[in-house]
């Protein structure tokens, strides 16, 4: 079983709906997670990160971690062609330095 | 503010080479890390570096060694490649005084593709 597991997509949304992006983790020892995003052949950029249950807003994104659950999730509202892009899901645990990321979710947004 | 720099962008080197990756942190950023990630795959912890010394190492052979300076920036060495090396070589910065596991926010530079022949 990997650590940080996210489907690898496509997801298909069109211009304007908001796009759901999903990551399970294993180890309950995880404590931040964090959402970056890649284009293709560029590095990962930080999206942004959470690590308290419930929700977290940035403009058109919103973080949601469920700790029972071992979910965590990422809400793109008003979703633009310009979001099309590799959606990767990183967790860290309290004791340790490392990012554990999944193989990432890939977003289609359709104009 | 310049943030992360690697160098160089793009490497072919050859079976049994050995090659050297440089990166510079963020400006105000102390701790550099190296990922290391394949085609179609999430980035893989090789090694932290903070204070000059590596401070956690992932699964990777000891053909990965690193090294940082006192202005903080660091190098990747790579011994004895295997065509399995070939990847994006991703180098991230953060602050590291925060400690382990407390949102510590890490800002990839634009990475070096390695690719062996």
């Amino acid at each position: 079983q990997k650590e940080v597991e996210q489907n690898s997509g496509p997801l298909s949304v069109p211009e304007g709906a908001i796009a759901s992006l999903n990551c399970t983790y294993s180890d309950r020892g995880s404590q931040s997670f964090f959402w970056y995003r890649q284009y293709s052949g560029k590095s990962p950029e930080l999206i942004m990160f959470i690590y308290s249950n419930g929700d977290k807003e940035d403009g058109r994104f919103t973080a949601q971690l469920n700790k029972a659950s071992q979910y965590v999730s990422l809400l793109i509202r008003d979703s633009q062609p310009s979001d099309s892009a590799t959606y990767l899901c990183a967790s860290q645990m309290d004791s340790s330095y490392k990012l554990i990321f999944g193989s990432g979710t890939r977003l289609l947004v359709r104009p | 503010d310049a943030g992360v720099t690697q160098s160089p962008t793009h490497l072919i080197k050859t079976r049994g080479q050995q090659v050297t990756l440089r990166c510079s942190p963020k400006s105000g950023h102390d701790t550099v890390s190296w990922y290391q990630q394949a085609l179609g795959q999430g980035p893989q912890f090789i090694f932290q570096y903070y204070e000059e010394e590596e401070r956690q190492r992932g699964n990777f052979p000891d053909r990965f060694s690193g090294h940082q300076f006192p202005n903080y920036s660091s190098e990747l060495n790579v011994n004895a490649l295997l065509l399995g090396d070939s990847a994006l070589y991703l180098c991230a910065s953060s602050l590291g005084s925060t400690g382990s596991g407390m949102n510590t926010e890490a800002f990839f530079g634009q990475g070096t593709r390695l690719t062996v022949v």
